[in-house]
């Protein structure tokens, strides 16, 4: 098992511009959700998906977009880039949703100028 | 909203020295809680989950407890290790949410 996996490790983008982070898990875990880590603040929860085909929005959701087709991936959509959205991205899946444990992948490090 | 605080930001103790760590939440009707473990550059471990009706639970050398009605956890690591350096963070999930709320963790570091 391979677990979660994100791509990539590291991103520079500057304002305005539009991205897609990747998220992939191999554990058929249903429930998959989007962090995001800054100094001080702690994870913030963004966007979330109890299955294929359903997501909804979490703390911190304004300019990012999520979809689910597969069970596997969970892509975050930045639609146009703002320096305050450079934070470092973790993607997590469960079997049983929040109250189950969590797995985390390894975070991808973005920074928009 | 909740609201998740952990004590102290930052702790340094001697190898060998049993340690605890210190979770707060403002709101009591917790679903769970669970301790993690960040190592640096890296994702976070489920080191321990507690569940709202556990008043703890152990792993080796670690042992969380949890008091619900004081809106506290501790977690507790007996006879610390260089290999225990990391930031430690907990989080709860409400009664009637589907999130995490996290602390935002103690950083530890353990001197050999």
């Amino acid at each position: 098992n391979a677990g979660v996996t994100q791509t990539p490790k590291f991103q520079v983008l500057k304002t305005g511009q539009s991205m897609t982070l990747q998220c992939a898990q191999d554990m058929n875990h249903e429930y998959m959700s989007w962090y995001r880590q800054d100094p001080g603040m702690g994870l913030r929860l963004i966007h979330y998906s109890v299955g294929a085909g359903i997501t909804d929005q979490g703390e911190v959701p304004n300019g990012y977009n999520v979809s689910r087709s597969t069970t596997e991936d969970f892509p975050l959509r930045l639609l146009s880039a703002a320096p305050s959205q450079t934070s470092v991205y973790f993607c997590a899946s469960s079997y049983s949703g929040p109250t189950g444990e969590q797995f985390f992948g390894p975070g991808t490090r973005l920074t928009v100028l | 909203k909740q609201e998740v605080t952990q004590i102290p930001a930052a702790l340094s103790v001697p190898e060998g020295e049993n340690l605890v760590l210190n979770c707060s939440f403002t709101d009591s009707a917790i679903y769970n809680l669970q301790w993690f473990r960040q190592d640096p550059g890296k994702g976070l471990t489920s080191l321990l989950l507690i569940q709202s009706s556990q008043r703890e639970q152990t792993s080796g050398r670690l042992n969380a407890s949890l008091d619900k009605s004081s809106g506290r956890s501790t977690l507790y690591i007996a006879a610390s290790q260089p290999g225990d350096s990391a930031t430690y963070l907990c989080a709860v999930v409400v009664d009637t949410g589907n999130q995490f709320y996290f602390g935002t963790g103690t950083s530890l570091t353990v001197i050999p």
